[in-house]
């Protein structure tokens, strides 16, 4: 995971919107994938762009790619308690292994 | 589709001893894939088979680990002489390779190994 960044914690207050930001290496990477995990469980696919794709947008996902800075964001909007969780980014490399940043936990507050 | 599938969920074992964990992928997924989690860290890519071939292995995977799929289908990973080190949780994915995303991998809920 150490080509994918991500920042580490996030707080955000219930109804407000999250955004998690995410920088990879790998130009070459083909799809970019935003997945959540609770605590103890595995990983639930949230949501993947095409990297010439900018934005795609699922209910109350949008996704963001800025291929020229290498930087992908994940906005949640109206943001809810089941949002709390950990967040992970990952590039596709080579069209069969994913390369995961460490994690963004969010925490949404009442 | 009853998605991805691992047993066991929890395994607890003594410092050198073997343990085997099992993962059934989605029934019509050709790839299947195993990723190591330490905690606080994200998931790190240890195997990929396509079918019944180990197509990729990575350096993580030491010679105490092996992983099979011998029919194409389930897919077993033993690791031999269990150190402390290897205390972690193992995940398995899968995804069809051919169609368009086809890294797009869907992963289990994960088994996680204690090492005393």
């Amino acid at each position: 995971g150490e080509d994918v960044e991500q920042s580490l914690f996030l707080s955000v207050r219930e109804g407000d919107s999250s955004v998690i930001n995410c920088t990879y290496t790998d130009s070459s990477s083909t799809y970019l994938y935003w997945y959540k995990q609770e605590p103890g469980a595995g990983l639930q696919l949230l949501t993947y762009i095409f990297s010439n794709m900018d934005m795609k947008q699922d209910q109350r996902l949008t996704v963001l790619l800025n291929k020229k800075d290498k930087h992908l964001s994940l906005r949640i909007a109206d943001t809810q308690t089941g949002d709390s969780a950990i967040y992970f980014c990952a590039e596709s490399i080579n069209d069969y292994k994913l390369s995961f940043g460490a994690g963004t936990t969010v925490t949404v507050r009442a | 589709d009853t998605g991805v599938s691992q047993d066991p969920r929890h395994k607890i074992t003594k410092r050198g001893q073997n343990v085997t964990f099992r993962c059934d992928p989605i029934s019509e997924h050709n790839r299947l894939y195993w990723y190591r989690q330490t905690l606080g860290q994200g998931p790190e890519f240890l195997t990929y088979f396509q079918n019944e071939a180990q197509l990729e292995k990575s350096r993580l995977l030491s010679d105490r680990f092996s992983a099979e799929r011998p029919k194409g289908s389930f897919s077993t990973l033993e690791i031999q002489r269990t150190e402390q080190g290897d205390s972690a949780m193992y995940l398995c994915a899968s995804s069809k390779a051919g169609t368009s995303g086809s890294t797009t991998q869907y992963f289990g809920p994960g088994t996680r190994l204690l090492v005393l």
